[in-house]
């Protein structure tokens, strides 16, 4: 099942904050997030466990709310290195990591 | 270094033609992952192994065949049964094949049909 991101894309200044989405139908057992630059590898920034816990990136937070089966991606203070794709993966118990289908993230000056 | 090594970074086939996408890690990861990569669509998993000798198939499998003969090693062979195999495929590794652990990915192959 694959979950729905938002919003699609987004453009922000230097400096301005962003929420990126994602939304499952189903109950999840862990949320993942990664960011890609074009043609490059995604690079891995965070992992939401059901139950609190997370690993990941001490300059990037995010949150995880079980019951509304959803997690969100904050960006604060962005900078220009920000810039990429944003793709969430859930996994479902039982199933295999699935991702959605990106927010591209533009920084402009 | 660590890290995961896919080459070639660009190939190209022909009609008929079986092609092999190489994977490398040497992170001592036991789980590794193939996935195909469309313009809007997201990474979709073609296989993935959890261990040496063993792998299964993703959501997309169809067209395409891998062999985990070494920990190490996981390569994919695209084969002629793949009608529209022009994507870009990225292998990952995990330590383990779980939720909690992130998966680490190669710089991509890029393939396109001659």
């Amino acid at each position: 099942q694959q979950p729905v991101q938002s919003p699609q894309a987004v453009i922000l200044r230097e400096g301005e904050d962003a929420v990126i989405n994602c939304s499952s139908s189903k109950a999840l057992y862990s949320v993942h997030w990664y960011r890609q630059k074009h043609g490059e590898a995604p690079v891995f920034l965070m992992i939401l466990l059901k139950g609190g816990e997370q690993k990941g990136h001490d300059k990037i937070s995010a949150s995880f709310n079980e019951k509304k089966q959803q997690s969100s991606l904050y960006l604060t203070a962005s900078q220009l290195s920000y810039s990429g794709t944003y793709f969430c993966g859930t996994e479902i118990i039982d199933e295999k990591l699935t991702f959605g289908t990106g927010t591209r993230l533009t920084i402009i000056p | 270094d660590g890290g995961i090594t896919q080459s070639p970074k660009y190939l190209f086939r022909k009609e008929g033609q079986n092609v092999t996408l190489s994977c490398e890690q040497n992170l001592n990861h036991d789980a590794m992952y193939w996935y195909r990569q469309d313009p809007g669509q997201g990474l979709r998993l073609i296989y993935y192994s959890q261990i040496v000798n063993d792998f299964q198939k993703g959501d997309i499998a169809e067209g395409y065949s891998v062999s985990r003969e070494k920990k190490e090693s996981f390569p994919l062979t695209v084969t002629s049964a793949q009608k529209n195999p022009t994507a870009f495929y990225l292998c990952a590794s995990s330590i383990e094949d779980r939720g909690s652990q992130p998966q680490h990915f190669g710089d991509g192959t890029r393939l396109s049909i001659l």
